[in-house]
């Protein structure tokens, strides 16, 4: 079956570099995906990556997968502490089908 | 993308009783789905909500105790029916879009506690 597993926390200091990590059993996911809740909010999403890519970019934001390990990671750059959340890893076998999300990692950020 | 307006956004009810929440999405959607998030919790797929047909359901969740509507591909009501303590959570409606339908998008979800 389908799981994701997450670490579920993280601490960093304001200016770091934040590197969330994710891993998953279903060697058939195509799509995965970094979500971000904030307290008392739903889930935004930040990015998703295609399963016959390794990595993805966007602003300070940054995706790696690594299909081999099943491993997929969320590196956020000089992290603000309006980046402090929850971060869900999720993951899809295909399109048109729902996600499976991991638990969650609560990000602080230390000023 | 896909704007998702939930309501109510929380509430609080008596045990026993039944709230409905609904969901609307600013464009149609093929998929739209029903999950919980449980204090502290990650999210748990309730149902898919089928335009035209019945719900399809997962595992530990039946439709009379969470009926679902979807009457048009844009919208879709959950139901909690006779709720207990243990139904306190909250409640988020989801939509797929895109083409292929790959993005995922939720509401800001309903906060319910039963007393």
């Amino acid at each position: 079956g389908e799981d994701v597993e997450q670490s579920l926390f993280l601490s960093v200091r304001e200016g770091d570099s934040s590197v969330i990590n994710c891993t998953y059993t279903d060697s058939s996911s195509t799509y995965l995906y970094w979500y971000k809740q904030e307290p008392g909010a739903g889930l935004q999403l930040l990015t998703y990556i295609f399963s016959n890519m390794d990595m993805k970019q966007d602003q300070r934001l940054t995706v790696l997968l690594n299909k081999k390990d099943k491993h997929l990671s969320l590196r956020i750059a000089d992290t603000q502490t309006g980046d402090s959340a929850i971060y869900f890893c999720a993951e899809s076998i295909t399109g048109n089908t729902p996600l499976v999300f991991g638990k969650g990692t609560r990000l602080s950020v230390i000023a | 993308s896909a704007v998702i307006s939930q309501k109510p956004s929380r509430d609080i009810c008596q045990r026993g009783t039944s709230l409905t929440i609904q969901c609307q999405v600013d464009s149609q959607v093929t998929m739209m789905f029903w999950y919980r998030q449980q204090p502290g919790q990650s999210l748990t797929l309730i149902a898919t909500a089928n335009q035209g047909s019945e719900a399809t359901y997962e595992s530990g969740f039946v439709i009379d105790k969470f009926p679902i509507s979807r009457p048009n591909l844009t919208f879709s009501t959950l139901t909690v029916s006779n709720m207990s303590p243990e139904d306190s959570s909250i409640y988020l409606c989801s939509a797929l879009a895109g083409v292929p339908a790959t993005e995922a998008f939720f509401g800001q979800g309903t906060r319910l506690t039963v007393v």
